[in-house]
């Protein structure tokens, strides 16, 4: 496996509905975030995960929002009862350590087109 | 609060000329600096990064400059081509593990 892979590419939902993002990191890598991008905008942080704990999940907008990473590899990141501000692109990324140890660039995937109508 | 920014939302340059886009940041304590590259529908793509023990780190064709003074960062594309028209971001990060991402700039390279 080459990049960081995630699924599905485009996502179009209806309001109040659940859905979940998935992402596969690069092998080995032990550290992978979660990204929020509208249109035209920056990059808004989510999420952190180190192995399959998150020492950092203050980016997440709501109660709604939510994330979990098992086996130290594939991440979900799920949205219950979506609002149309919810539209975005999600964004993963993994890196091979997290900056407590060293710091290592992070790669991303080209991310979830989210919609919600 | 941690905050990033730029000094011009778009950038216009001819093909062949050299571009430079520029980066503040406010945070004093971060210590380690990215500049990625985002192509239309693609996730942003790794160009250079910089720690602060530094202020000048060369790749191939991109020069990244960290000014720790005024807290501002650039990066330099030698001989632009049609193919580095993207949206550029600056990130930083220090203390914490998140990166923290600027809003952008657009290059766009004429022929």
């Amino acid at each position: 496996g080459a990049g960081v892979s995630q699924s599905p590419s485009n996502k179009v939902t209806e309001k109040g509905k659940d859905v979940e993002l998935r992402c596969d990191p690069i092998s080995g890598h032990t550290a992978l975030y979660w990204y929020r991008q509208s249109l035209g905008q920056g990059l808004e942080f989510l999420i952190y995960f180190q192995g399959n704990s998150a020492p950092d999940k203050s980016g997440l907008p709501s109660d709604r929002f939510s994330a979990e990473r098992t086996g130290g590899s594939v991440s979900t990141l799920t949205i219950q009862r979506t609002q149309q501000e919810d539209s975005a692109v999600y964004l993963c990324a993994s890196s091979l350590v997290g900056s407590a140890t060293g710091v290592s660039p992070l790669h991303f995937g080209n991310g979830t087109r989210l919609t919600v109508t | 609060g941690e905050s990033v920014g730029l000094h011009l939302p778009t950038l216009s340059v001819q093909e062949g000329d050299n571009s430079i886009i520029n980066c503040a940041y406010s945070n004093s304590a971060s210590d380690y600096f990215i500049w990625y590259k985002q192509e239309s529908g693609k996730g942003p793509q790794f160009i250079i990064d910089i720690r602060s023990n530094m202020d000048k780190r060369q790749g191939q064709r991109v020069t990244v400059l960290l000014n720790k003074t005024v807290k501002h960062l650039s990066l330099q594309i030698a001989a632009t081509q049609p193919g580095d028209s993207a949206v550029y971001f600056c990130a930083e990060q220090g203390g914490s593990e998140k990166l923290v991402f600027g809003k952008g700039t657009k290059l766009t390279v004429n022929p």
